[in-house]
């Protein structure tokens, strides 16, 4: 079974600074793929970026970026020049590639970002 | 672009009711998944569906049914209702291949029961 631990309940950051949120996880999978949600207060959840295991390139998606490190099994999101809109729960989510049916998503906890204008 | 649609997006059930909320995934997605997110908590993944056969299944209750349709749209039937089946209801629907293995989430149904 995977597991994803976020350990930062929370953080807060001032509008147009970088913050980096982290995540971890556990798994004894070689192919999977590892992604970023978030959760505003209208509880929609927006894919933020997704990574592939077997890619070292980091992804990227305009302010957003992941530093993934396979072998110490961290997958952490940097927000550069943070905005007012990225206040927002944000999950990290595990999903083992399958050869058959897609897998489902093993969420962390997630954690709680605020924006400071 | 399309997205995943859900209704009804907001349900009021009294106890030992029984409900049924409806999902219709993104045009040319075969895949179907629903999760459950009670208050504070993360997602937790009730059941999923490929090409309309049940492919996975979580930490859903007996009470609960689900099933995939010819069109591809699905429902979750939740049956004996109980305080604790109050949270938001996701579906999220994925197609297999490439790129296209990433779950884009609908708004969701929130249930409250009282």
């Amino acid at each position: 079974a995977q597991t994803v631990t976020q350990s930062q309940p929370e953080m807060s950051v001032q509008e147009a600074e970088t913050v980096t949120l982290s995540c971890t996880y556990d798994t004894s999978e070689n192919n999977y793929y590892l992604f970023w949600y978030k959760q505003p207060p209208s509880r929609q959840m927006i894919l933020v970026i997704r990574q592939e295991a077997y890619k070292q390139q980091n992804a990227t998606e305009n302010r957003f970026s992941v530093n993934f490190q396979k072998a110490a099994k961290s997958f952490s999101l940097k927000i550069s020049d943070s905005q007012l809109g990225d206040t927002a729960m944000y999950f990290c989510a595990f999903m083992k590639r399958s050869t058959g049916a897609n897998s489902k998503l093993t969420f962390g906890k997630g954690i709680t970002l605020s924006v400071r204008p | 672009a399309a997205g995943v649609i859900q209704s009804p997006r907001h349900l009021i059930k009294e106890k030992r009711e029984t409900a049924t909320l409806k999902c219709y995934p993104i045009p040319r997605h075969d895949t179907v998944y629903w999760y459950q997110q009670g208050p504070g908590q993360d997602p937790q993944f009730l059941i999923s569906f490929y090409e309309k056969m049940q492919s996975d299944k979580g930490s859903i209750p007996d009470r609960f049914s689900a099933q995939q349709f010819s069109d591809y749209h699905s429902e979750l039937n939740m049956s004996s209702l109980e305080l604790g089946d109050s949270a938001l209801y996701f579906c999220a629907s994925s197609s297999r291949g490439g790129n296209q293995e990433t779950q884009y989430f609908g708004p969701g149904t929130r249930l409250l029961v009282l």
